[in-house]
């Protein structure tokens, strides 16, 4: 059972515009969200957290956004650069701590 | 780069043999988690390892074990390979005290089984 989703499998924009990835979780219990962004070959790095507390947390041009009513979560990109092309995993936790639960990502293409 | 270091970078493994996975965590961190992310799909959960104890445990067979040493490295053990077992083995390091905290991972291990 997938708890948390990635709908979009791809996604493409143009350099300078805004990319925007969505993920959604069913998941009650999670407070902590991540966005990880994985390049061929390499593991996920991490991109940027949010805590539950928050709706919103911005570091530089990445920004995620979070709907706890909706259960949705976001990552803008702005403005998006060809070096930002790669898979973007969604993941969550639990107060727990010990487990991340990732979507099954997005293949994010920025065209110059 | 994170500092998690994973070997070997890719394996070829008959079913139904063992394979061991080894995982170097960053310095500083004292948990382990394992990850397996089969083709197009994100990782999952295998377990995690605190303080050379499992301390969270995904839905995967007993066939896979694990083991964290004092220095807190750590491997992955898997028994009777399958042909579902080919994926991507991924480590994880964190600080279990700091919660809601984002772990790092390494580079991964790319098991096939034939």
């Amino acid at each position: 059972d997938q708890q948390v989703k990635q709908n979009s499998p791809s996604l493409s924009v143009q350099e300078g515009r805004i990319s925007i990835l969505n993920c959604d979780y069913t998941n009650s219990m999670f407070d902590y969200f991540l966005w990880y962004k994985k390049y061929p070959a390499e593991g996920p790095t991490f991109l940027i957290s949010i805590s539950s507390i928050k709706d919103k947390n911005e570091d530089g041009r990445f920004t995620v956004f979070l709907n706890k009513s909706a259960k949705h979560l976001s990552l803008h990109i702005v403005p998006s650069q060809p070096g930002d092309s790669a898979v973007y995993f969604c993941a969550a936790s639990a107060n727990t701590g010990n487990q991340f639960y990732f979507g099954t990502g997005t293949s994010l293409t920025v065209i110059p | 780069e994170t500092g998690v270091t994973q070997s070997p970078t890719h394996l070829i493994k008959t079913r139904g043999q063992q394979v061991t996975l080894r995982c170097s965590s960053q310095s500083g961190h004292n948990t382990v988690s394992w990850y397996q992310q089969a083709l197009g799909q994100g990782p999952q959960f295998i377990f995690q390892y605190y303080r050379e104890e499992e301390n969270g445990r995904g839905n995967f067979p007993p066939r896979f074990s694990g083991l964290q040493f004092p220095n807190y490295s750590s491997e992955l053990n898997v028994n009777a390979l399958e042909l579902d077992d080919s994926a991507l083995y991924l480590c994880a390091s964190s600080l279990l005290q700091a919660l809601n905290t984002e772990a790092f991972f390494g580079q991964g291990t790319r098991l096939t089984v034939v």
